[in-house]
């Protein structure tokens, strides 16, 4: 079955980076995107960003651009989400989700536990 | 961007009571519009894509119309199972927008 297991909570100061790994199973790996989503305490969900583990293409959204990095290691099918200048403001729940190419467009089918990210100084 | 505005923000209703929840986009989006489930405490759970078709494991309980700018998606019959929040999400375009939210209680 297809399985998603993201890395533990982490606790940063401001000013940081972060790294947050997305190990993925049950699935060939390349044949799907992985999409960054994440979530402050008690808000809506915020799409970061994808890449295409097949060749390494990413695309993030404006806000995170020069922020965030994704990579994947695909002999060990992991992706990987690098956010940098970390600020109280970046302390959320991090989500990795598959997502699946449709005639309609992306389609996000199965999803992380969520990785806590703590923002503090 | 495209706003995506969902209502009502919370409801509550009845054990098996049939439950509407709206979502409109700032722009048409045709059916590019997805539905997720979020318990508390939880990862969000993928219920419907392409605006009417349901994610495999969905039960048949759950069900989205809509096109263009207005869309609905309908619980049937509600459970205690079914208590969280509910997210519309476009992707039409990006970046990828989720609605605000709709909370459902019993």
């Amino acid at each position: 079955q297809v399985q998603l297991v993201q890395s533990g909570a982490e606790v940063k100061k401001p000013g940081a980076s972060v790294k947050v790994s997305c190990k993925a199973s049950g699935y060939n790996f390349i044949n799907y995107a992985m999409h960054w989503v994440r979530q402050a305490p008690g808000q809506g969900l915020e799409w970061m960003g994808w890449i295409n583990p097949a060749n390494g293409d990413t695309k993030s959204s404006q806000k995170f651009q020069g922020l965030v990095t994704f990579t994947r290691d695909t002999s060990a099918t992991t992706v990987n989400m690098d956010l940098s200048s970390l600020t109280s403001e970046d302390t959320a729940v991090y989500y990795c989700v598959r997502g699946r190419s449709s005639v309609t467009g992306w389609v996000f089918d199965y999803w992380g536990q969520g990785t806590l990210v703590t923002v503090s100084s | 961007d495209i706003q995506m505005t969902q209502s009502p923000s919370s409801l509550s209703a009845s054990v098996g009571d049939r439950v509407t929840i709206t979502c409109r986009a700032s722009q048409g989006i045709s059916n590019y519009l997805a539905w997720f489930q979020q318990k508390p405490g939880k990862a969000p759970k993928s219920l419907i894509y392409a605006s009417s078709n349901l994610q495999s494991g969905v039960p048949s309980k759950f069900s989205g119309s809509g096109s263009g700018k207005d869309f609905t998606l309908t619980i049937s019959s509600l459970q205690p199972e079914d208590i969280g929040t509910y997210y519309c999400q476009q992707y039409s375009s990006y970046p990828l927008t989720f609605g605000g939210g709709t909370k459902v209680e019993i």
